[in-house]
């Protein structure tokens, strides 16, 4: 298996610009997670599902963000509109289960303009 | 004003030395842990990991050692080579629940 897939790798947008990142999990996994690595705050959970449902969104900044799980192999994470305060690092993982280890994707760096 | 970034606790050992990793967790509850290893634009990867019914565990130069008395938690890397600089993180499980990332620690080696 390649392992948790994550695109783009890089994303350069401006203010007020949609933006969407993609994961395709690793074949198998039942739990899939959303994080955000900023210098400021280090690894947040933002959202994770099980069987694609989502168990926990508390992490979610905002309104402006909202995740899907459109199948058990994919999932999307949106931003709109997106802001400069947005400029992160976002790392899916995948897991067997929600108590698991974890397999991290490579990351998409977001830099909202 | 000026932002203020982590400021993660850093080590830094002499190439082939030995390192110790220390991490307090936070759930007396927690009954599964796990070691990664963050290098430079990569995301976290597993190194390790041991269960609460055991105190230590090894494995390829990594070792793990649990200390659940005092709820504290450390990865010994032996003969460190310049490819272990990265930024190490503990995380927790209880239950069924998912991971509890600590803050992190960099690992700096000096060739």
């Amino acid at each position: 298996d390649a392992g948790v897939i994550q695109s783009p790798r890089h994303e350069v947008t401006e203010m007020g610009q949609e933006v969407t990142l993609r994961c395709k999990l690793i074949s198998g996994h039942n739990s899939l997670f959303w994080y955000r690595q900023t210098m400021m705050r280090g690894l947040e959970l933002l959202i994770y599902f099980n069987n694609n449902v989502p168990i926990d969104d508390s992490g979610m900044p905002e309104d402006r963000f909202s995740a899907k799980m459109p199948n058990a192999s994919f999932s999307t994470l949106k931003i709109q509109p997106s802001e400069p305060r947005d400029s992160a690092v976002y790392f899916c993982a995948s897991s067997l289960m929600g108590g698991d280890i974890q397999y991290f994707g490579a990351g998409t760096r977001l830099s909202v303009l | 004003g000026e932002s203020v970034g982590l400021h993660l606790p850093t080590l830094s050992v002499q190439e082939g030395d030995n390192s110790i990793i220390n991490c307090a967790y936070s759930n007396s509850a927690s009954d599964y842990f796990i070691w990664y290893k963050q290098e430079s634009g990569k995301g976290p990867q597993f190194i390790i990991d041991i269960r609460s019914n055991m105190d230590k565990r090894q494995g390829q130069r990594v070792t793990v050692l649990l200390n659940k008395t005092v709820k504290h938690l450390s990865l010994q890397i032996a003969a460190t080579q310049p490819g272990d600089s990265a930024v190490y993180f503990c995380a927790e499980i209880s239950g069924n629940t998912p991971l509890v990332f600590g803050k992190g620690t960099r690992l700096s080696v000096i060739a």
